[in-house]
């Protein structure tokens, strides 16, 4: 089965710990993204990765971090500089012909983090 | 700038009645819009996307919208609710004329009444 999996489903974690999230992906999606959600804002966009090695920031990168070291992972670390870092978060990618916003975005079950 | 409005946050059916989801965008001349459900504690599932070809687009699990440009808005709708579609409604828009960026609406939660 193709898709995204998301890891761990829960993730508590005490205040000034840096926390790592996996993403992984067996689509052979190039471009890479991950969302913060929160009750009543949407999506905000924290990194997104169109090719191996590269990444950008999105809207809200302050107090994450992220690597690209293979196509199929895109780790995102929530760093204690995070203040408000308790969210559900969630991973995304698309194929990465043609222009990325003509295709559909495939998107992981998602993490909820909560810090203590 | 492009942005995307949910004129509902929240919006309540009766089973077997129809749905509305309402979603007004600013973008260029031709972006590309899209709807998306999250079930409670899920990630997002594609229901439906346009992309310059019709203007009626028809999704899965029955629902439909239509682009309007003279309106600026994309539409969500289904005959007849079900159960099921209780869950968090998302409307996306995104522009190829702007850097490919991708914006979310803040999502509309409906219930569906029995």
């Amino acid at each position: 089965d193709g898709g995204i999996t998301q890891s761990p489903k829960y993730l508590f974690r005490k205040e000034g710990q840096n926390v790592t999230l996996s993403c992984e992906q067996n689509l052979n999606h190039d471009a890479m993204y991950w969302y913060r959600q929160d009750p009543g804002q949407g999506l905000r966009l924290i990194y997104y990765s169109q090719i191996v090695n590269d990444f950008q920031k999105g809207d809200i990168a302050e107090g994450y971090s992220v690597s690209r070291e293979k196509k199929e992972s895109f780790p995102l670390t929530v760093t204690s500089a995070q203040k408000n870092p308790t969210a559900f978060y969630l991973c995304a990618s698309t194929p990465g012909s043609g222009r990325l916003s003509y295709n559909e975005q495939f998107f992981g079950p998602g993490t909820r983090l909560t810090v203590l | 700038a492009q942005s995307v409005t949910q004129l509902d946050s929240h919006v309540s059916v009766s089973e077997g009645t129809p749905v509305l989801l309402r979603c007004n965008y600013s973008s260029s001349y031709s972006p590309s819009l899209f709807w998306y459900v999250q079930h409670p504690n899920k990630g997002l599932q594609l229901l439906l996307k346009y992309t310059s070809a019709a203007t009626l687009v028809k999704g899965i699990n029955g629902f439909e919208a239509e682009f309007k440009k003279s309106e600026t808005s994309f539409h969500l709708t289904k005959p007849s609710a079900h159960m099921s579609d209780a869950a968090e409604y998302f409307c996306v828009v995104s522009d190829p004329n702007r850097d490919d960026k991708i914006i979310f609406g803040k999502g509309t939660r409906l219930h569906i009444l029995p």
